[in-house]
């Protein structure tokens, strides 16, 4: 059965510094998601991507993130100038149509 | 103010203990709500999506239905194997913009 998969599936790195989360969706899906869960809490929704543009956005996605789907099968999240605060699990999500979300086992990110 | 509310927090039943858990939301507008499994350190499973009040859907031993203010999945009959968190989100109509936003979850065990 098809999957999502996401690299690497745990990330440190030192406050300040720059982060990509890769992604592999799902390979006839449209539709592209991130997503975060700082421990202990629930999901958050960060962007969806469709049409290799921003489709939604919360307004935690600021001017620190971005997203890039460099070729055919990635799907970055790109995290500038890291902050302790940024430390969560990041899920990618893929879906053929915009209703049943296919999650990858998630990035944990752990920023010191 | 939370706009979904899932209860209980935790759950902890014995096998062949058939229960429900609730989702509550307080969104206009609802495009769609969403029933997840998430198992410790995993990204979430998809279960059902639901769109009008009045709407069912059934899986194995779950059965998820929807009023104008609440969703309620059913276990039937439950499993050790179906001990997991179970989130809900809703996708409706916020600022202009249609985002995902997911309960705190309900942690169910089912002892054998």
């Amino acid at each position: 059965e098809p999957e999502v998969t996401q690299t690497p599936s745990h990330q440190v790195t030192q406050m300040g510094q720059e982060v990509i989360l890769h992604c592999v969706p799902i390979s006839n899906h449209l539709y592209f998601y991130w997503y975060r869960q700082i421990l202990g809490q629930k999901v958050e929704f960060l962007v969806s991507f469709y049409n290799n543009e921003i489709s939604e956005k919360s307004e935690i996605f600021d001017d620190q993130f971005s997203v890039e789907r460099p070729d055919g099968s990635n799907f970055t999240l790109k995290i500038r100038s890291t902050k302790l605060e940024d430390s969560a699990m990041y899920f990618c999500a893929s879906s053929e149509i915009q209703r049943q979300q296919y999650f990858g086992p998630g990035t944990r990110l752990t920023v010191t | 103010e939370d706009q979904v509310t899932q209860s209980p927090e935790a759950l902890r039943l014995q096998e062949g203990e058939s229960s429900s858990l609730n989702c509550s939301y307080t969104v206009s507008g609802l495009r769609g709500l969403f029933w997840y499994r998430q198992d410790p350190g995993k990204g979430p499973e998809f279960l059902f999506t639901l769109y009008s009040a009045g709407e069912e859907k059934e899986k194995e031993r779950l059965k998820a239905t929807l009023t104008k203010k609440e969703s309620f999945l059913h276990i039937t009959a439950p499993k050790p194997e179906d001990s997991a968190t179970y989130l809900c989100a809703v996708q409706a109509l916020s600022g202009g913009s249609y985002i995902p936003t997911f309960g705190r979850g309900t942690s169910l065990i089912v002892h054998p």
